[in-house]
C-alpha cells in the first residue's frame, strides 16, 4: 500500500529564507506526486506535480521539487520565503499502475514565515 | 470558470439529524472526489466518481455515511444521523479525468460542519 510522510508539521523560517519541507513516499512502483498548498479557510491548490521525464520540476509561487527516486523523495523548496507563503502544504502521491486519480496525502506541514 | 461550488459553506447541526453536503464540479470534468479533513486524522478520501458512477468508496466510514452522482454536475454527501464525531471540513474536488492518475484535483472552498 501507498503512503506518504512528511517530516515535520510545522516548519518555521525567516522572510528572504530557503524554504524546505520534506516529503517522502512508499510506493512499490513510483507514484505520480503532488504538492499542494492550503490557504487558510481555503480548499487546496495544486503547487506543482512529477508525473515523468524531468526530475526538477517548477511550480506556481516560485516552488519547485525535486523526485529522487533512490530516496523515495519527493522535496519542496523556495529559495526565498515571502510572507505570503504562510500555509499547510501537503505531499500527495497518486497510484501511477492503477491510474485512477485516487490521491493519499500526508499529514501536511504549516509553514510560518517571520518578518 | 467559477470553480467548484460546494454548499452550504457552514453547517451546524445537533446530534441525530440529518446532513446534506452538496458539489457542483467543474464543467467538464469527469472525476469527482469527496474528502474529510480533520486535525487528528488528516486528509481522507470517502469516495470517488468517475462519468457520475462510484468506483472506490473504501473510504466512507460508515453506513450512516452515502454519496450520490445524479448527473455530471452535482453531487450529494449525506450523513444520516449525524453525530459530534463527524464535525469537520469535507472538500469535494473534480478533474478533468482523461490523465487518470496524474490529472491535477480542483478543490471546492470546504463545508464546515459541526455536530453539536
Amino acid at each position: 500500500a501507498q503512503s506518504v510522510t512528511q517530516l515535520g508539521s510545522h516548519v518555521s523560517v525567516s522572510e528572504g529564507a530557503l524554504v524546505l519541507l520534506r516529503c517522502n513516499y512508499s510506493s512499490s512502483v513510483p507514484p505520480y506526486l503532488f504538492w499542494y498548498v492550503q490557504y487558510p479557510n481555503q480548499g487546496l491548490q495544486l503547487l506543482l506535480k512529477y508525473t515523468t521525464g524531468a526530475t526538477l520540476v517548477k511550480g506556481i509561487n516560485g516552488f519547485e521539487a525535486e523526485f529522487k527516486k533512490s530516496e523515495t523523495s519527493f522535496h519542496l523548496t523556495k529559495p526565498s520565503a515571502h510572507m505570503s507563503d504562510a500555509a499547510e502544504y501537503f505531499c500527495a502521491v497518486s497510484d501511477r499502475a492503477g491510474n485512477t486519480g485516487k490521491l493519499i496525502f500526508g499529514q501536511g506541514t504549516t509553514l510560518q514565515v517571520k518578518p | 470558470d467559477a470553480g467548484v461550488i460546494q454548499s452550504p459553506r457552514h453547517e451546524v447541526t445537533e446530534m441525530g439529524q440529518e446532513v446534506t453536503l452538496r458539489c457542483k464540479p467543474i464543467s467538464g470534468h469527469n472525476s469527482l472526489f469527496w474528502y474529510r479533513q480533520t486535525m487528528m486524522r488528516g486528509l481522507e478520501l470517502l469516495i470517488y466518481f468517475n462519468n457520475n458512477v462510484p468506483i472506490d468508496d473504501s473510504g466512507m466510514p460508515e453506513d450512516r455515511f452515502s454519496a450520490k452522482m445524479p448527473n455530471a454536475s452535482f453531487s450529494t454527501l449525506k450523513i444520516q444521523p449525524s453525530e459530534p464525531r463527524d464535525s469537520a471540513v469535507y472538500f469535494c474536488a473534480s478533474s478533468f479525468g482523461p490523465q487518470g492518475g496524474s490529472d491535477e484535483q480542483f478543490f471546492g472552498p470546504g463545508t464546515r460542519l459541526t455536530v453539536l
